[in-house]
């Protein structure tokens, strides 16, 4: 079964600090998708990036990077020198496709608050 | 660009009342819909997901109901609401991979 796992529920840092949030996967597809999400306090999720499992290659986009690890089935995020208005709570999700590409269904962790102080 | 639009943002309704969330996307045709439910602690929940008009996929078995009369209109509804309905409820869109997400419903049911 397919199955993704945020062991972090909660993380607090100071501005400025470096942050790295974890994500652990578990599918039997040899294809399949990762995302993240971020979720601030008004609800709404919002796409942040999505990463195709045969592309291991890390990623940077401004603070934020990720770090993608098959052979641990692992999907870290981390953000540099995080700012308030990072906090949220943060989401890693992995597609289940199925027919043909069809249907794209998302399986998400339980997420991480991510509480970033002043 | 692709706007997707719910409403209401906020609902309380009693329970035994009946229900109806709707979700609409604009500058997109044919998309994939999917109705997700988040509750109090967190997780996320899929309900139900459609790849086109009149097609429903139902991933949970319970007190809801979903329909899409027209491409970009998804309709989460229920004749009778339990207290374990409140939630918030996201609609989301997608073409290729990446869901797009609604900026969801919050209900209460008293």
């Amino acid at each position: 079964a397919q199955k993704v796992t945020q062991a972090q529920t909660e993380i607090s840092v100071v501005e400025k600090e470096d942050v790295t949030l974890d994500c652990v996967y578990e599918t039997r597809d040899t294809t399949y998708y990762l995302f993240w999400y971020k979720q601030p306090p008004s609800g709404e999720l919002v796409f942040l990036i999505r990463r195709n499992s045969f592309d291991e290659q890390n990623e940077i986009s401004g603070r934020y990077s990720w770090n993608f690890q098959k052979s641990t089935s692992s999907f870290n995020f981390t953000i540099t020198a995080s700012q308030v208005v990072d906090s949220a709570v943060y989401f890693c999700a992995l597609s289940e496709v199925s027919g043909g590409g069809a249907t794209n269904k998302l399986i998400f962790g339980t997420g991480t608050l991510l509480a970033v102080q002043p | 660009s692709q706007t997707i639009h719910q409403w209401p943002a906020t609902l309380v309704q009693p329970v035994g009342s009946p229900l109806s969330l709707e979700c609409t996307v604009e500058g997109t045709s044919n998309p994939n819909l999917y109705w997700y439910r988040q509750a109090a602690g967190r997780g996320l929940q899929l309900l139900f997901y459609s790849v086109g008009i009149g097609q429903i996929s139902s991933e949970v078995p319970q007190n809801l109901s979903a329909s899409r009369p027209q491409d970009r209109q998804f309709i989460l509804s229920s004749k009778k609401l339990l207290l374990s309905d409140s939630g918030f409820y996201l609609c989301a869109w997608s073409r290729l991979y990446e869901q797009y997400f609604g900026p969801g419903t919050r209900l209460t049911v008293t």
